[in-house]
């Protein structure tokens, strides 16, 4: 079974400029993560779609970060314009549908973005 | 109050010895509890998960858990240097809610 696939693996752009990132989850998943990770703190959830539903975007800076998720499956994530504490690792993951073992959450490799 | 809390360490244990991770949370209708290993520049990868109060076992892993006490722990046994890394506690607080901690770092020495 394929795991979560995310691109680009690496990005350094400068502020004020825009970024995007890609997530492919696991086939079968309904429900798809997007963290922000900042080294030494545990991920932070961005959002969080069911199918193509929003569940919660409560911590989106919705001033300069943007998530679809299209047709239910893979997803993009972008950031216009970035800013320096933007730089972080902005990890996918996706889970089943339901109770129990289906809110086990798998991640992707993450993207790391600097920005300078 | 922070929701799920760890000791950030880094906890420190000789190789073979057992080495004790623990969580608390304060969110008492939550069901689902999970531990995730990450290793430096690496991406959390899911090692236990626990969903009934006591004990849950898997090789030299061991998850605790107490509703009660809102405590879930996870013990390695006979550590490895290979045990070195982060690990984060996850909580889910009801549908689709998941509280990450924000991980105990914890050396094993050769």
């Amino acid at each position: 079974e394929a795991g979560v696939a995310q691109s680009p693996r690496y990005k350094i752009i400068e502020k004020r400029q825009s970024v995007a990132f890609w997530c492919n989850p696991i086939s079968g998943h309904a429900t798809l993560y997007w963290y922000q990770q900042i080294l030494g703190q545990g991920p932070k959830l961005l959002i969080q779609f069911q199918n193509n539903g929003v569940v919660d975007d409560s911590q989106l800076p919705k001033d300069r970060f943007s998530a679809e998720r299209l047709k239910g499956v893979d997803s993009t994530l972008k950031i216009q314009p970035a800013k320096l504490e933007d730089s972080a690792v902005y990890l996918c993951a996706s889970s089943g549908y339901g109770t129990g073992d289906s809110y086990e959450q798998y991640f992707g490799p993450g993207t790391r973005l600097t920005v300078t | 109050q922070k929701e799920v809390e760890q000791n950030s360490g880094p906890l420190s244990v000789p190789e073979g010895a057992i080495a004790s991770l623990n969580c608390t949370y304060s969110d008492r209708v939550s069901q689902s509890f999970f531990w995730y290993r990450q290793y430096s520049g690496k991406s959390p990868e899911l090692i236990m998960s626990i969903y009934s109060n006591g004990d849950k076992e898997d090789g030299r892993f061991t998850a605790q858990l107490n509703k009660a006490s809102q405590y879930v722990s996870l013990l390695i046994r006979d550590s490895q240097p290979s045990d070195s890394a982060t690990y984060l506690c996850a909580v889910n607080t009801g549908g689709f809610k998941t509280i990450f901690g924000a991980g105990t770092r914890l050396f094993v020495k050769a």
